[in-house]
């Protein structure tokens, strides 16, 4: 019953630091997604990989790169943190069918 | 790219009045619309999935409306209490059902004791 499980859950990073977030889910999803939310803007996509092997850019996917490792994960990897990266960060999986997301419990990044 | 619009931005409430929210949205290639429930320091949860024009769900006192017509959809919370207390966010899917779903800003409820 884990769902979707993304580490680390905080994280503070200097300027020019790189970082990986890892999400896994166990419940046989195709489609994964990165959203990240701030203040006043809701949740933004990230990036996107609608089935194993396969990944695209969403709306704000600048200074972002992500790997579909395999079926069960979705990394989304920061190569040179800036502080307009601060934000809390969402993984989130869905079933076919256009059934609702499953999201992870969120990472809160800041970059100083 | 989708327009979704929700209303009010943040909204008061006494434990016990009854609420509603509004979701808005281009009526044009209307695929579905979810509704989500997202309590502070938690990850948002599905309310419900809704598709058809007159669609009404319903989960215990939280029930919801469609009118893909006009290009809205209402959530009613009857007899709100404290554990109601949350972001209430909407989202549809961009160029078909299983398409990246796209959120609007959320309706923040508060409701006292």
């Amino acid at each position: 019953n884990a769902g979707v499980t993304q580490t680390p859950k905080f994280q503070v990073l200097k300027t020019g630091q790189s970082m990986t977030l890892q999400c896994a889910q166990d419940m046989n999803h195709n489609s994964m997604y990165w959203y990240r939310q701030d203040p006043g803007m809701g949740l933004r996509l990230i990036y996107y990989s609608a089935s194993e092997g396969t990944t695209d850019k969403g709306e704000v996917p600048n200074g972002y790169n992500v790997s579909r490792l395999n079926k069960r994960e979705f990394s989304l990897r920061l190569e040179s943190a800036a502080p307009s990266q601060t934000s809390v960060y969402f993984c989130a999986s869905r079933g076919t069918g256009g059934l609702p997301l499953h999201f992870g419990n969120g990472t809160r990044l800041t970059v100083t | 790219i989708l327009n979704v619009e929700q209303s009010p931005q943040s909204l008061h409430v006494q434990e016990g009045d009854s609420t509603n929210f509004t979701c808005s949205f281009p009526s044009s290639n209307f695929y579905a619309l979810h509704w989500y429930r997202w309590e502070t320091a938690k990850s948002p949860k599905a309310l419900f999935v809704m598709t058809l024009n007159g669609d009404e769900k319903k989960k215990g006192r939280i029930s919801a409306t469609l009118n893909t017509k006009e290009g809205y959809s209402y959530l009613y919370i009857k007899g709100s209490q404290p554990e109601d207390s949350a972001t209430y966010l909407c989202a549809l899917p961009y160029g078909g059902s299983q398409g990246n779903l796209i959120f609007g800003k959320g309706t923040k409820l508060s409701v006292k004791p």
